[in-house]
């Protein structure tokens, strides 16, 4: 079975720092990952996604992440977080679909990033 | 454009009660899904469809029954609510051919007492 691992509950950045969220994977095949962010009452938005190829991502909101098959991770990161980045961050991971794109995907537990002024 | 439209937004509810929580898109989706999101425990998938008429269970279906008579709608009945089922419910939609970007819903937070 799948599982995602994140390992830190709670994140503090200082407004203009560089961001590093941790996300480990444990999939049995080549894994479909996500990071998905919730602001505060909302629901989830998709920021990234890696199926295959280059190992570094880019998304939305200026933010990457970079899939390590050596290490089952793949992190989060952003050069310079703004206050509007304050929100749960959920690393995912899916199965592949024969439909095209990733199904059944198990989530992590979220990082809760704060941003200091 | 509406997206994905849940309702109520709050709910509280007595042990043993039931009640349906509502979900919509008017994006054509076919593809529809339920989560819970409890503190802690991230997401977690209770039941989806892949198309009407089509359900099936996710990772957490006991204590609840989908249905999926339009492509539109996708309602979750709680047959008899119990305090464990206290939790914000996610309702989430995506075409087949991209079912991992899911569009969600805004949520609804129950309380069973």
């Amino acid at each position: 079975a799948q599982s995602v691992t994140q390992p830190d509950i709670h994140i503090t950045v200082s407004e203009g720092a560089s961001l590093e969220l941790r996300c480990n994977y444990s999939y049995g095949a080549t894994p479909y990952l996500f990071w998905y962010v919730q602001s505060p009452g909302q629901g989830l938005q998709l920021l990234l996604k890696y199926f295959s190829g280059d190992t570094l991502v880019q998304g939305i909101k200026g933010f990457e992440a970079e899939f390590k098959r050596s290490q089952s991770s793949f992190n989060l990161r952003k050069p310079s977080v703004h206050w509007s980045d304050a929100a749960e961050y959920f690393c995912a991971v899916g199965v592949r679909y024969s439909g095209g794109g990733a199904d059944g995907l198990t989530f992590g537990k979220g990082t809760h990033l704060i941003i200091q002024p | 454009n509406a997206g994905v439209t849940q309702t109520p937004k709050f709910q509280v509810l007595k042990t043993g009660q039931s009640m349906t929580l509502q979900c919509a898109q008017d994006m054509n989706h076919e593809y529809m899904s339920w989560y819970r999101q409890d503190p802690g425990m991230g997401l977690r998938l209770i039941h989806y469809s892949v198309g009407a008429g089509i359900t099936d269970q996710g990772e957490v279906p006991n204590g609840y029954n989908v249905s999926r008579s339009t492509t539109e709608d996708f309602p979750l009945r709680l047959l008899s609510a119990a305090p464990s089922q206290t939790s914000v419910y996610f309702c989430a939609s995506s075409y087949s051919r991209e079912r991992e970007k899911l569009f969600f819903g805004s949520g609804t937070q129950l309380s069973v007492l």
